[in-house]
């Protein structure tokens, strides 16, 4: 196991609802990266937290907003949900920005009906 | 951009085959090239790294090796097992300004038979 924990495992939402997901980061790892991983396809960068401060952003629309707190633990909000949302939300922690190791944890898997 | 392709799967092979799976990258810069392994149901294990040309990146008896000259790190086993079957990622990282993240390619599925 990496430490690298999201909740909940999995989730069913309505379409134009709202969701928080949430990632508790490996021990000792001040950054989170947030990926969307739809069927069938590679991981998605989504955004980057580093030290409370979003740090990158991929092609993600505003409605994807993130947080991370004084424990480098995270949360993904996602607004206004659409059926194209539907996808395994995966969270990664590492030390610093360049990615040279990131841990993963198991993902969630939202379902947007 | 940056980006990475791998042989389309599904990969189907007898247990103690030889494995390869291609993956090659487009990049500007040097990035440091990842393989990571998602089983059923799970997220992503990295599997192995390398941070600059000619290195290899072995682990669990799989190896790669990072090649420039070929913009390639194709993933290697000797002889492979049952539980080895999985879904492979093939990854570069993208130091440009979005802060270090991940580039992944579409994964490629290894069904390995007994």
């Amino acid at each position: 196991e990496t430490g690298v924990t999201q909740s909940p495992t999995h989730l069913i939402k309505t379409r134009g609802q709202q969701v928080t997901l949430r990632c508790s980061s490996q021990s000792g790892h001040n950054t989170v990266s947030w990926y969307q991983q739809a069927l069938g396809q590679g991981p998605q960068f989504i955004f980057q937290y580093y030290r409370e401060e979003e740090n990158g952003r991929g092609n993600f629309p505003p409605r994807f907003s993130g947080l991370q707190f004084p424990n480098y633990s995270s949360e993904l909000n996602v607004n206004a949900l659409e059926l194209d949302d539907s996808a395994l939300y995966l969270c990664a922690s590492s030390t610093g920005t360049s990615n040279t190791e990131a841990f993963f944890g198991q993902g969630t898997r939202l379902t947007v009906v | 951009g940056n980006s990475v392709t791998q042989m389309e799967g599904p990969v189907t092979l007898s247990e103690e085959a030889f494995l390869t799976i291609n993956c090659t990258y487009t990049a500007t810069g040097y990035p440091s090239l990842f393989w990571y392994v998602q089983y059923p149901g799970e997220g992503l294990q990295l599997l192995l790294k390398a941070t600059k040309a000619d290195d290899k990146g072995s682990n669990k008896g799989f190896e790669a090796t990072y090649r420039k000259e070929t913009t390639s790190f194709h993933l290697e086993k000797g002889s492979v097992q049952v539980s080895d079957s999985a879904v492979y990622f093939c990854a570069l990282s993208d130091r440009g300004n979005q802060g270090g993240k991940l580039i992944f390619g579409q994964g490629t599925e290894l069904s390995v038979k007994p």
